[in-house]
């Protein structure tokens, strides 16, 4: 099965800061990898998802990159705000049946 | 937007109690996961179905917990009964196919608490 971690765990920026968030992964044999974003206590929103064939995704201020021989991607969010402010997770699939293997998350924090 | 629907958002019961969650996903997504997540950790899946069909239940706890989803759309997700340990958010996703170039959406969630 797929371990999949992220660090840190917590990480707190005054607005404006440029955020990067990691996430790694033990098996680099996956076909693509999530970003998701979680406020406190509501579900899961989809930010990117990255194909194992590329090496990043962009989606207005938020940038993924994926090096999939070292088992690593990273989020980046420019310019950071308030409102970024939540729990940041990253995903794989594992196993012939695609399953997602979540990392425990980053959370963020934006002070004003 | 299309988006996959859960009912309730949030439930209080008492330990030995019976409870059950719905979820209704994106329309034509044939993949139905449904994960649970314990505060300060990520998700994990407990059932996956392909249309009405199981295809990964290793993770239910099964003396416990059951899952349907009997005309291949919507589904239900039932606890009896209910334990202290139970308490966390359990999450409902759906996906296109169960291929690995498949997104998966998520719905709002519904928070348990057991008392």
């Amino acid at each position: 099965k797929q371990e999949v971690t992220q660090i840190p765990a917590a990480l707190s920026v005054p607005e404006g800061e440029n955020l990067v968030l990691n996430c790694s992964f033990t098996d680099s044999a996956i076909y693509n990898l999530q970003w998701f974003r979680q406020d406190p206590g509501k579900g899961l929103t989809s930010l990117l998802l990255i194909q194992s064939s590329q090496r990043e995704q962009t989606s207005g201020r938020l940038n993924a990159s994926l090096d999939k021989s070292s088992g690593r991607s990273t989020l980046y969010i420019a310019a950071s705000q308030p409102g970024d402010s939540a729990t940041y997770l990253c995903a794989v699939p594992y196993s012939n049946d695609y399953k997602l293997s979540f990392g425990a998350g980053t959370t963020v924090t934006v002070r004003a | 937007e299309a988006e996959v629907a859960q009912s309730p958002r949030y439930k209080i019961t008492e330990k030995s109690q019976a409870v059950a969650f719905w979820c209704d996903p994106i329309s034509g997504h044939a993949t139905l996961y449904w994960y649970r997540q314990i505060l300060g950790q990520g998700p994990e899946l407990l059932v996956q179905f392909q249309d009405e069909s199981v295809v990964d239940d290793s993770q239910l706890p099964k003396d416990r917990f059951s899952a349907e989803r009997l005309k291949g759309v919507d589904s239900t997700l039932k606890i009896q009964p209910a334990e202290l340990g139970d308490s966390a958010m359990y999450l409902c996703a759906s996906s296109e196919a169960s291929g690995g170039n498949n997104e998966q959406f998520f719905g709002p969630g519904t928070r348990l608490t057991v008392l």
